[in-house]
């Protein structure tokens, strides 16, 4: 079974840019996968910051950027701020019209 | 304005079944996207459970380590996704969320969630 794979945590520091990936035990990420990303916050539903890649959601700020670096989806946080600490989760579509999260980044911004 | 509200029993007991109902207000469930369930258990990540959409031919889709266990079914009429999980266990314990899926694949929009405590 494939396992999409994330950083467990990261860190950044305020004014920093940090790119989070999201890769496969087995293969590579590409756009047909259709990656998106979460952030979320404790005790909230998940908000969506970007999907097919690398268009922005409404209302997410110009900071977050996504993309496919090598073989894995990337999203980059640039000028990180407080309120972007959060966990971030992506998503891959598989064959079969199944959705497969990735385990989550606790990104801290410190 | 959109907008998901789920319901259910908080408490469920082992090897029982689960269910849950997603009232969909402000669209009409039968015109677009594919709905369905995302869970969470305390602490931990997001888990994708499965979805259905009426206007695509009624296909369904489901987590395959879940598949065995799950229903998910839509009620045009009242506009509500409702979710069956049977025999659970204490790892079904979690907050269940109700998503909306679109035609990009993204989860463009979620409930609030609400917490279901398996429990012998």
């Amino acid at each position: 079974q494939t396992v999409v794979t994330q950083e467990p945590s990261f860190s950044v520091s305020p004014g920093g840019t940090v790119t989070l990936t999201c890769g496969l035990t087995s293969g590579s990420v590409s756009t047909s996968y259709y990656p998106s990303w979460y952030q979320q916050t404790p005790g909230q539903a998940p908000r969506t910051l970007m999907y097919s890649t690398n268009t922005r959601s409404s209302g997410v700020p110009d900071r977050f950027s996504g993309s496919i670096l090598g073989n894995k989806a990337a999203l980059t946080i640039t000028g990180a701020q407080a309120d972007d600490e959060s966990d971030y989760y992506c998503v891959l579509y598989m064959r079969g019209g199944i959705s497969v999260f990735g385990g989550g980044t606790k990104l801290t911004v410190l | 304005q959109v907008q998901l509200q789920e319901s259910g029993p908080g408490l469920v007991k082992v090897s029982e079944t689960l269910s849950l109902t997603c009232a969909v207000s402000g669209y009409s469930i039968s015109s677009g996207y594919y709905w369905g369930w995302i869970r969470q258990p305390p602490g931990k990540g997001l888990e994708w459970i499965g979805v259905q959409s009426l206007y695509y031919s009624g296909n369904t889709y489901y987590n395959p380590s879940l598949k065995s266990r799950v229903t998910i079914s839509i009620d045009r009429s009242q506009d509500q996704v409702s979710l069956k999980l049977n025999s659970v266990t204490a790892a079904d314990t979690a907050v269940y969320y109700c998503a909306r899926r679109d035609i990009a694949k993204r989860f463009d929009l979620w409930g609030q969630g609400t917490l279901v405590t398996v429990s012998s």
